[in-house]
């Protein structure tokens, strides 16, 4: 079955931290890629995307992943992260093709907890 | 910028209650999403529908939950009746085709007493 894996489920860090949080997916074949942020009571919003063309995709807030096809990884990094980053983060995966077509599979999410 | 607009926003009922969320999607996006949000199970797709026709239910509970696209600017998700176990933000989504990304509304935080 299709699945996405988010290794993480809670992530401390102090602010300046760099952040590394891990993405896999299951799918073969053409898949499309996202990122996705829940700010505490707030609803999913979108960081970044990738769908073809360069694997390094740079989202907002100075949020980039890169998918690396080999090991079926996109993973979610910034450099140094604030305070205000705090907030739970979902990867997820679209299939392009087949029955599934339409149904974005979510990660369980990680929350990040960034410590002023 | 174009939101999806979903309703209530909190919603507190006895269980044995019937229970409609709605939603409204962005104007121009053909494809709805409900899903159920906790904190054991995370975020479950329910339903989706596309061009109001229902894809997949199969992540809802057919024996008390229904979902349904009267029109195109409006998706309802009911529970009848309700029980604790509902419990749980539910979020509607839209997009404007395949291969497009979600946009998520607020969220609608249910609490069956």
């Amino acid at each position: 079955a299709q699945s996405v894996s988010q290794h993480n489920h809670h992530v401390i860090l102090s602010e300046a931290a760099s952040l590394e949080l891990g993405c896999n997916y299951s799918y073969g074949g053409t898949v499309n890629l996202f990122w996705y942020v829940q700010y505490p009571g707030q609803h999913l919003q979108l960081l970044l995307k990738y769908f073809s063309g360069d694997p390094l995709v740079k989202g907002i807030k100075g949020f980039e992943a890169e998918f690396i096809k080999s090991k079926f990884s996109f993973n979610l990094r910034k450099p140094s992260v604030q305070w205000s980053d705090t907030a739970e983060y979902f990867c997820a995966a679209l299939s392009a093709y087949g029955g599934s077509q339409g149904n974005l599979i979510f990660g369980k999410g990680t929350k990040l907890s960034v410590k002023p | 910028d174009a939101r999806v607009t979903q309703t209530p926003r909190h919603k507190v009922t006895e269980m044995g209650q019937e229970v409609t969320m709605r939603c409204q999607p962005i104007l121009g996006h053909n494809t709805v999403f409900w899903y159920r949000q906790t904190m054991m199970q995370g975020l479950e797709l329910l339903a989706y529908f596309r061009n109001r026709a229902p894809l997949d239910d199969s992540g809802m509970p057919k024996d008390r939950f229904s979902a349904e696209m009267p029109d195109a600017t409006l998706a309802t998700l009911k529970i009848q009746p309700s029980e604790p176990r509902d419990s749980a933000v539910y979020f509607c989504a839209s997009r404007r085709g395949d291969n497009q990304p979600q946009h998520f509304g607020d969220g609608t935080r249910l609490s069956i007493l």
